[in-house]
C-alpha cells in the first residue's frame, strides 16, 4: 500500500532564519506531488506541484521554493524565513494521469515564524 | 474570479442529521470533491461528485447540482468523531483544485 510521510511535524524559526520540509511517498511510482498551505480560516493554497523529478511548478510568487530531486522525495525550501510564512503546509500525491483522482495528504508541518 | 463558499461552523446534536453547503464559481468543472479534516491533522477523501445527483456512502453522502453550482455533504446518525472541518474543493477547467475554507462541524452529546 502507498504511504506518504512528511518531516518535521512541528517547526518554530526565527524570522530571517533557512527552511527545509520533506515529504517521502512509498509505494507507488511517479506520482504527481504537491505542496499546499493551509491558514487559519482560508483554503488550502496551491504551492508548487511536480509531475516528475526536477519537474516544478510554482503557483504562487514568494520566497519559497520546491525541489524534487528523486522520485519519490519532494522537498519545501526557504532561503530566509518571514513571519508571513507562518502556516499549516501539507505535502500530498495523485497517480500520475488521474487528473481528477483522490489526493493523499501528509501529516502536515506546523511552521510558526517568530 | 474563482470562488468557494461554505459556512463557517455548525453544531448539530450526536445521532441527528447535517447539511453542509458549497456554492460554487469556477472557469470550467471537473468535479467536486469532499475532505475531512480533524484539527491538526491532514485532510482525507470522502467523496467525489462529477455528474448531478446524490452519491451514498455508508453515513456520508454527497449531492451535486452543476446548473446550480452546488453541493451539500449530508452526515447521518451523527457521532462525536464526526466533528471535523468538512472541506469542499472544484476542479476546474485547468484541473486545479479550488478550496473552499471548510466548514467546521462541532457535535454536542
Amino acid at each position: 500500500s502507498q504511504t506518504i510521510h512528511q518531516w518535521p511535524a512541528t517547526l518554530v524559526q526565527p524570522v530571517g532564519s533557512p527552511l527545509s520540509l520533506e515529504c517521502t511517498v512509498e509505494g507507488t511510482s511517479n506520482p504527481n506531488l504537491y505542496w499546499y498551505r493551509q491558514a487559519a480560516g482560508r483554503g488550502l493554497q496551491l504551492l508548487f506541484y511536480s509531475v516528475g523529478i526536477g519537474q516544478i511548478s510554482s503557483e504562487v510568487p514568494q520566497n519559497l521554493s520546491a525541489s524534487r530531486p528523486q522520485d519519490r522525495q519532494f522537498i519545501l525550501s526557504s532561503k530566509k524565513l518571514l513571519l508571513s510564512d507562518s502556516g499549516f503546509y501539507l505535502c500530498a500525491w495523485r497517480l500520475a494521469g488521474e487528473d481528477t483522482g483522490e489526493l493523499f495528504f501528509g501529516e502536515g508541518s506546523r511552521l510558526t515564524v517568530l | 474570479g474563482q470562488n468557494i463558499d461554505q459556512p463557517t461552523e455548525m453544531t448539530a446534536t450526536e445521532g441527528a442529521i447535517v447539511q453542509i453547503n458549497c456554492t460554487y464559481q469556477t472557469s470550467g468543472f471537473n468535479g467536486l470533491f469532499w475532505y475531512q479534516q480533524h484539527a491538526g491533522e491532514a485532510p482525507t477523501f470522502l467523496s467525489y461528485n462529477v455528474l448531478d445527483g446524490l452519491e451514498e456512502k455508508g453515513r456520508f453522502s454527497s449531492f451535486l447540482s452543476r446548473s446550480k453550482g452546488y453541493s451539500y455533504l449530508l452526515l447521518k446518525e451523527l457521532q462525536m468523531k464526526d466533528s471535523a472541518s468538512y472541506l469542499c474543493a472544484v476542479m476546474d477547467s485547468n484541473y486545479q483544485l479550488i478550496w473552499g475554507a471548510g466548514t467546521k462541524l462541532i457535535i454536542k452529546p
